[in-house]
């Protein structure tokens, strides 16, 4: 068990809507990350808060976002949805953003768009 | 940008047996780390190793120990007395050293998918 929880574990829901994954990072670590598993893509790097603020972006789509709240805890809003939106989403979190860390992902969400 | 090639998508090895998968990289930078991450069915990210490229050390981590060649940008990974636990995608991952935004995400490969075989 790395820490790093995720809710909820499956989801599935129909094309055109919207969903919120949540994550809650290892006690006291302050950085998110969000990544997308995909069969045809591998896994990529989506976006990463620091303790609230947005760090950078990778490969998100304009239909994805993303936020940190004060007690730390992230949300991925995924909206109009698509059947290529069905992939594994992980979070993982590390202490600090600093250069030595490591990041321990969680279990992953499992979305499925019909 | 970096990127990270595994060119072996699936292996198999004999139980009790060494396998050793391979990860190369490209990069411009001087400093960065380098991670194996192995995916059992469960689908969790399980941390195996990591290297620092400032170390010329090999790291190793119990029965895990990997063969890392700046020079050539290779990172290869080697799974002594393998054991059935150990089947699972393993995915070679590269992360800078340095960020000046503070943002250290990874860049993995496509992922070894290793059989092990009673």
């Amino acid at each position: 068990d790395s820490g790093v929880t995720q809710t909820p574990k499956h989801l599935i829901t129909a094309t055109g809507q919207r969903v919120t994954l949540r994550c809650s990072p290892r006690s006291g670590d302050l950085s998110v990350y969000w990544y997308q598993q995909s069969l045809d893509q591998g896994l990529q790097f989506l976006i990463q808060y620091y303790n609230g603020e947005e760090r950078a972006k990778g490969n998100i789509l304009e239909r994805f976002s993303a936020q940190q709240f004060p007690d730390l805890h992230s949300e991925l809003n995924l909206s109009s949805l698509e059947l290529g939106d069905s992939a594994l989403y992980f979070c993982a979190s590390s202490p600090g953003g600093g250069q030595a860390d490591t990041q321990y992902f969680g279990p992953g969400t499992r979305l499925t768009v019909l | 940008a970096q990127t990270v090639t595994q060119s072996q998508p699936e292996m198999s090895v004999q139980e009790a047996e060494t396998v050793t998968l391979s990860c190369t990289y490209d990069t411009s930078e001087s400093d960065y780390y380098l991670f194996w991450y192995k995916q059992p069915p469960s689908r969790q990210m399980i941390l195996v190793i990591r290297q620092e490229a400032y170390k010329q050390q090999n790291a190793t981590e119990n029965r895990f120990s990997v063969n890392f060649q700046k020079a050539a940008k290779s990172f290869s990974l080697k799974i002594s007395d393998s054991q059935l636990g150990d089947a699972a995608m393993y995915f070679c991952a590269y992360r800078n050293f340095y960020s000046g935004a503070g943002s250290y995400q990874l860049t993995f490969g496509k992922g070894t998918k290793l059989s092990v075989i009673p």
